[in-house]
């Protein structure tokens, strides 16, 4: 399997420049997760697709954030009004198809670094 | 509340010396525990995973931890520290469930000293 992939790898805006990441998932990966790392912290949970279907969103995912995964394979992750506290590492995992008592193993993408002047 | 709890912020080895790094977590169920490797500019790489059974677990790398349900730890350790093993370990609580979000700690850094 190719890995999961990210794109850009690195992005640099504007305050209140609207930006968009995309991320591709390791084929056959039914579930898809985003997470945010700001420096010296871990990844912190920000939302959850199973599918084409958002499952689950984290109360860091404010109103000018939003992702999609329209067909069920890519998702996209887009920041409107961009804000000086956005910039970090924002991070793809996908996870394979599995019971709904099984936990998931998550596998990582390389990252898109965000940074808001 | 869940978390994840790492007490050393970074840690220097010489190479060739053994390792361990401490993971401590609070977690209300029976938790499924993951090591995750990050080197510079890279994602995440998982190191291995605890989900049931053997609580000793074996993983890439020549790395293992071992689950310790009445000290809530799940310390990651390696017998003999290579000069590539220098990068940022972070050790991971999810619940078993489909779609689990992953509880991560802030992390250890590894520097290997010669």
């Amino acid at each position: 399997d190719t890995g999961v992939s990210q794109d850009p790898r690195h992005k640099i805006t504007k305050r209140g420049q609207n930006v968009t990441f995309r991320c591709d998932p390791i084929s056959e990966h039914n579930r898809l997760y985003w997470y945010r790392q700001t420096l010296g912290q871990g990844p912190e949970f920000l939302t959850y697709f199973q599918n084409e279907a958002q499952l689950e969103k984290s109360r860091l995912l404010s109103d000018r954030f939003s992702a999609e995964r329209p067909k069920g394979s890519f998702s996209t992750l887009e920041i409107q009004r961009t804000e000086q506290g956005d910039s970090a590492m924002y991070l793809c995992a996908s996870s394979p198809k599995q019971g709904a008592r099984v936990t998931d193993t998550q596998y990582f993408g390389p990252g898109t670094r965000l940074t808001v002047l | 509340a869940q978390s994840v709890t790492q007490p050393d912020i970074h840690i220097t080895v010489s190479e060739g010396a053994s390792l361990e790094l401490r993971c401590n977590y609070s977690y209300g169920a029976t938790p499924y525990l993951f090591w995750y490797v990050q080197s510079p500019g890279q994602g995440l790489q998982l190191l291995l995973k605890y989900f049931s059974g053997d609580t000793l677990v074996q993983g890439i790398k020549g790395f293992e931890a071992e689950f310790k349900r009445s000290q809530s730890s799940f310390n990651l350790r390696k017998p003999s520290v290579h000069w590539s093993d220098a990068a940022e370990y972070f050790c991971a609580v999810g619940a078993n469930q489909a779609g689990t979000a992953l509880i991560f700690g802030k992390g250890t850094t590894l520097s290997v000293s010669s």
